[in-house]
């Protein structure tokens, strides 16, 4: 069973551009999750997707915005990049089944580099 | 303020010495409990995970955690560490009405002398 896949591995950028990066998840797996990765702030939660629709959102501004599609596939995008938006961006899916915990299977991450 | 805590940023440890990984949770309820493996270059991957029941968990690789609810703890270890364990470490909470939302601790890196 293929893991998740992150797309592009790497991406560098300049201030004020915008970004999009692509999840898909474990097949049969409905939810995705987006958490940035920086030296100073750790690992925080971005949002998750479940069935093309977003049940969660951690605490970031609205430049940070996600999508999912019908097949689960999800994106997400910055707009108006900051130096401060270079982290490591990973993206994490589940089954998602309502009432349960199910274990998250990470991706290897994209790394994204705003000069 | 809900919280997880990694107290050691650092460790060193020689190889095939024991290892304790210490978390601490500050959380109304008992929350989910899991422990994170990164590797330099990786995403994470899960060692093991503690949602009720027994207070010992047996993960991959020979880990072990250890949830104490007096102290809100749950400690990762390893009996004898190999170089390959040379890595960053996660604690991390889920709150069971939470959805799919993980808090992780700041982490602890792991250095093997060999």
């Amino acid at each position: 069973k293929a893991g998740v896949t992150q797309t592009p591995r790497y991406l560098i950028k300049t201030r004020g551009q915008q970004v999009t990066l692509s999840c898909s998840p474990i097949s049969g797996h409905r939810s995705v999750s987006w958490y940035q990765q920086t030296p100073g702030q750790g690992l925080q939660f971005l949002f998750e997707y479940f069935s093309e629709t977003q049940r969660n959102k951690g605490n970031f501004p609205g430049r940070f915005s996600g999508r999912q599609f019908s097949n689960s596939r999800s994106e997400m995008n910055v707009s108006t990049l900051e130096l401060g938006d270079s982290a490591l961006y990973l993206c994490a899916s589940s089954s998602g089944l309502a009432g349960r915990w199910d274990t998250q299977y990470f991706g290897p991450g994209t790394r994204l580099t705003v000069l | 303020a809900q919280s997880v805590t990694q107290p050691d940023i650092h460790i060193t440890v020689s190889e095939g010495a024991s290892l304790e990984l210490r978390c601490n949770y500050s959380y109304g309820a008992t929350p989910y409990l899991f422990w994170y493996v990164q590797s330099p270059g990786q995403g994470l991957q899960l060692l093991l995970k503690y949602f009720s029941g027994d207070t010992l968990v047996q993960g991959i690789k020979g880990f072990e955690a250890e949830f104490k609810r007096s102290q809100s703890s749950f400690n990762l270890r390893k009996p004898s560490v190999h170089w390959s364990d040379a890595a960053e470490y996660f604690c991390a909470v889920a709150l069971w009405d939470a959805g799919n939302m993980l808090t992780f601790g700041g982490g602890t890196r792991l250095m093997v002398k060999p």
